[in-house]
């Protein structure tokens, strides 16, 4: 059964910088992954789709590689602003079986 | 605009009681999936649907019930055979099958019980 595990479940960095999540699964044969940011007491909205033959997609200040050998995925928020801050989540899917992190609660300080 | 709503936002059950949780999408989609989230914890599947009056059961399913008489609609009901039903539930949907299309997630209700 696939694990989905994301470290650290909290990070406060300062406005301005460049900062990394890690999510990390247990079964690499996936079919693609998600990265979600979720506000609080909100829904979850997708900020980047990879399938499992992509290396990395990126979307204006983020970037979100997949490593499927390592079981790894990292998403990079270039130049954070306050705004960024919420909760990002990982989900893989297996087999139409899809699995979530708890999720990396970022706070970036003005 | 298209999207996923559910209602109520917040909700508050005494114990014994069934309570029902609306979800309604004007996306077209043809697939509505219900999850369950915990402080500290990832999503977790309750209940999902491909298709008009078919559903299967998620990693969750005891306790609850779906129907799924129309495409935009996905109500989950929350009975009293769930013991700890304090959570925050989240309605989501799909063009189709997992595989190539993201998820659209509606806002959320939460539910505590009194």
């Amino acid at each position: 059964k696939q694990e989905v595990t994301q470290i650290p479940a909290a990070l406060s960095v300062p406005e301005g910088e460049n900062l990394v999540l890690n999510c990390s699964f247990t079964d690499s044969a996936i079919y693609n992954l998600q990265w979600f940011r979720q506000d609080p007491g909100k829904g979850l909205t997708s900020l980047l789709l990879i399938q499992s033959s992509q290396r990395e997609q990126t979307s204006g200040r983020l970037n979100a590689s997949l490593d499927k050998s390592s079981g790894r995925s990292t998403l990079y928020i270039a130049a954070s602003q306050p705004g960024d801050s919420a909760t990002y989540l990982c989900a893989v899917l297996n087999n139409n079986d899809m699995r979530f992190g708890a999720g990396t609660r970022l706070t970036v300080k003005p | 605009d298209g999207g996923i709503t559910q209602s109520p936002k917040y909700l508050f059950r005494k114990e014994g009681q069934n309570v029902t949780l609306s979800c309604e999408q004007n996306l077209n989609h043809d697939a509505m999936y219900w999850y369950r989230q915990d402080p500290g914890q990832g999503l977790r599947l309750i209940y999902y649907s491909q298709i008009v009056n078919d559903f299967q059961k998620g990693d969750i399913a005891e306790g609850y019930s779906v129907s799924r008489e129309k495409k935009e609609s996905f109500p989950l009901t929350v009975t009293s055979a769930q013991k700890n039903p304090t959570a925050f539930y989240l309605c989501a949907s799909s063009i189709g099958a997992l595989g190539a299309n993201v998820l659209t997630f509606g806002a959320g209700s939460r539910l505590t019980v009194l």
